[in-house]
């Protein structure tokens, strides 16, 4: 949707290694963001952009870090894995606003921290 | 009160019922509402936004009510292909964010 692709889809690793998870996007949209997904909580704003170099924290942004160095590249690491970390990550975009229009997701990364 | 709150269910209704979910919010403020559907292990999808005046998509009607602070979707007919987890979203009280409900899991059985 929305020509969103996240890569990779599926990444296994262990505690204390760094990640990083690509967001990709076609639709020249403003607004990046990256959110969690876990059991019992939903989905949780880690940290957004809103144009290039322009990011901020979100609900849950302790231990992760973003780049966007161009339009259609959003980047988040993890500089030092932990188990905690373990869930699914979504990246969505929107084309204008931050929050007074819908967002649209890519497929999701499952990373599982061993 | 959470920001979002939703009846997690689950719903479990035959094909062809009408069945509703109500979802209420914290911020008063709050402008821009919306219906997402997520399947099992796929990533959320805009189902429909909800507008002041209340708006209808086919077999799906979104309602808002900003006295009572609570949103609706209500589904006629109710297919096995509407099984899914519905998520309400509303956006937060600094205009800065969306904040997702935990969602509403709906069975539908022939």
């Amino acid at each position: 949707d929305a020509g969103i692709t996240q890569s990779p889809r599926h990444k296994v690793t262990e505690t204390g290694t760094p990640v990083t998870l690509r967001c990709h996007q076609t639709e020249n949209h403003r607004y990046m963001y990256w959110y969690r997904q876990d059991p019992g909580h939903g989905l949780r704003l880690i940290h957004y952009s809103y144009g290039v170099k322009d990011t901020d924290k979100g609900e849950v942004s302790d231990g992760y870090s973003v780049s966007r160095s161009k339009t259609e590249d959003f980047l988040l690491t993890l500089e030092s894995a932990t188990s905690s970390q373990t869930s699914v990550y979504f990246c969505a975009t929107s084309g204008q606003g931050y929050s007074n229009q819908p967002q649209h997701f890519g497929d999701g990364t499952r990373l599982s921290i061993l | 009160r959470k920001e979002v709150e939703q009846d997690p269910g689950p719903f479990n209704v035959p094909e062809g019922a009408t069945v509703a979910f109500n979802c209420t919010y914290s911020n008063s403020a709050s402008q821009s509402f919306f219906w997402y559907r997520q399947d099992c292990r796929k990533e959320p999808k805009l189902l429909m936004s909800v507008y002041s005046s209340g708006n209808e998509d086919g077999r799906f009607t979104a309602q808002l009510n900003r006295a009572s602070q609570y949103i609706s979707l209500l589904i006629r007919d109710s297919k096995l292909s509407d099984s899914a987890t519905y998520l309400c979203v509303v956006n937060n009280q600094a205009g800065t964010a969306l904040i997702f409900g935990k969602g509403t899991t709906l069975s539908v059985s022939s």
